[in-house]
């Protein structure tokens, strides 16, 4: 069974330009999630979807990132425009359920804002 | 005040050594508590989850949880050089069992 997987794995952009990040969960999981880790600190969680619909989106940081999960399959985070406090890696994780189920991680994206 | 804290290391042993890593918390609501263990380049990967205190064991590997003391610890017999890795302890708060908090992860490496 594939598991959750993320596109690109690396990303240089300039301050300023766009990128867009993509996560295809593991078939039949309803949950997605998002988390980043900026240098030097620890992994934090982003937002939650369930299917489409965004169940918690406490922890984007700001109105420059946008994401998506049409149809309840893959999503993307789009990041709008790129500062370079947004250097970090981002995590995708998926899971069946929800509540204290095991989240399963993707191998990142490293993002890096010149 | 971060709501987990962990000692980022790194710790370096000898094959064969017990391994400790711990860390602390800070809301005494937090109920469900996790290790992860990521390797270079992957992404984090649940290794063991315990809901209260005591112990909880599984190979070579323990979780242990004092919730009098809001600490957490894993203990790795036998540590092998396969478990160089990053560990990270994480919990879920109670409000949103969905979304885990990490501590900042301890980088442990075996040396043969």
């Amino acid at each position: 069974e594939a598991g959750v997987t993320q596109f690109p794995s690396h990303s240089v952009i300039e301050k300023g330009q766009t990128v867009t990040l993509r996560c295809d969960p593991i078939s039949g999981h309803d949950n997605l999630y998002w988390y980043r880790r900026v240098m030097g600190k620890e992994i934090k969680f982003l937002l939650h979807f369930v299917k489409e619909s965004k169940q918690d989106e406490s922890g984007m940081p700001n109105n420059r990132f946008l994401a998506e999960r049409t149809g309840g399959t893959y999503s993307t985070l789009k990041v709008q425009p790129a500062e370079l406090e947004d250097s970090g890696v981002y995590f995708c994780a998926s899971s069946q359920g929800q509540y204290q189920e095991t989240q399963y991680f993707g191998p990142g994206t490293r993002l890096l804002v010149l | 005040q971060k709501e987990v804290e962990q000692d980022p290391g790194p710790l370096s042993v000898p094959e064969g050594a017990i391994v400790s890593l711990n860390c602390t918390y800070s809301n005494s609501a937090f109920q469900y508590f996790m290790w992860y263990r990521q390797y270079s380049r992957k992404g984090p990967e649940l290794l063991m989850y315990t809901y209260s205190s005591g112990n909880k064991e599984d190979g070579r590997f323990t979780a242990q949880v004092d919730k009098s003391s809001k600490y957490i610890s894993l203990f790795i017999r036998d540590s092998q050089p396969s478990d160089s890795a990053t560990y990270l302890c994480a919990t879920t708060p109670y409000s949103s069992a969905s979304k885990i908090i990490f501590g900042s992860g301890t980088r442990l490496s075996i040396r043969p």
